[in-house]
């Protein structure tokens, strides 16, 4: 199993593009998560995904969208990239809800500058 | 502890030495605690977890602990080694009112193993 995989590793952007971070998963896991992370703040919440078809939203939506057609893939969409967007991005995937007691696995990330 | 302003707290140990670690949480009513590592340029990992009903929990080398009282969790790493060099912060699931508990993550402490 390759467990879950994120492309690009790095992407610099200017701002006003646009761009897709890919996440996969091999696992079969119905539940999947965007969460970016950046310096001196916990991980946080982008939206997530409970199978295929059905996305919500995390703490920190705006300026993101997600679709899920299919259980492997949840790609993340920046339709307008601000500086505000330069992060380091996760993707997640987990049998069920991560605090519901199941164990979440993450990609190796991306890390993205807007300029 | 947890980390303020843009700076991760440090702690630097002796290999071989014990290792605790420690994680302040926010909501009174997480019935779910995790620790993760990360190791630099790489995705988080789960170390270990613990339920509200035990205050304390064993894994190889790790154990952690969970005070309810005050909100506090520790995690101890026995005979540390080079190895376990990395971030480590905690998560707490709180209560989602849609029912799937969504984790709430800590800013992280930078353990540095001293050989």
């Amino acid at each position: 199993n390759a467990g879950v995989t994120q492309t690009p590793k790095f992407q610099v952007l200017k701002t006003g593009q646009s761009m897709t971070l890919q996440c996969a998963q091999d696992m079969n896991h119905e539940y999947m998560s965007w969460y970016r992370q950046d310096p001196g703040m916990g991980l946080r919440l982008i939206h997530y995904s409970v199978g295929a078809g059905i996305t919500d939203q995390g703490e920190v939506p705006n300026g993101y969208n997600v679709s899920r057609s299919t259980t492997e893939d949840f790609p993340l969409r920046l339709l307008s990239a601000a500086p505000s967007q330069t992060s380091v991005y996760f993707c997640a995937s987990s049998y069920g809800p991560a605090g519901n007691r199941e164990t979440q696995y993450f990609g190796p990330g991306t890390r993205l500058l807007v300029l | 502890g947890e980390s303020v302003g843009l700076h991760l707290p440090t702690l630097s140990v002796q290999e071989g030495d014990n290792s605790i670690i420690n994680c302040a949480y926010s909501n009174s009513a997480s019935d779910y605690f995790i620790w993760y590592k990360q190791e630099s340029g790489k995705g988080p990992q789960f170390i270990i977890d613990i339920r509200s009903n035990m205050d304390k929990r064993q894994g190889q080398r790790v154990t952690v602990l969970l005070n309810k009282t005050v909100k506090h969790l520790s995690l101890q790493i026995a005979a540390t080694q080079p190895g376990d060099s990395a971030v480590y912060f905690c998560a707490e699931n709180g209560r989602s009112g849609a029912g799937s508990y969504q984790l709430t993550f800590g800013k992280g402490t930078k353990l540095s193993v001293i050989p």
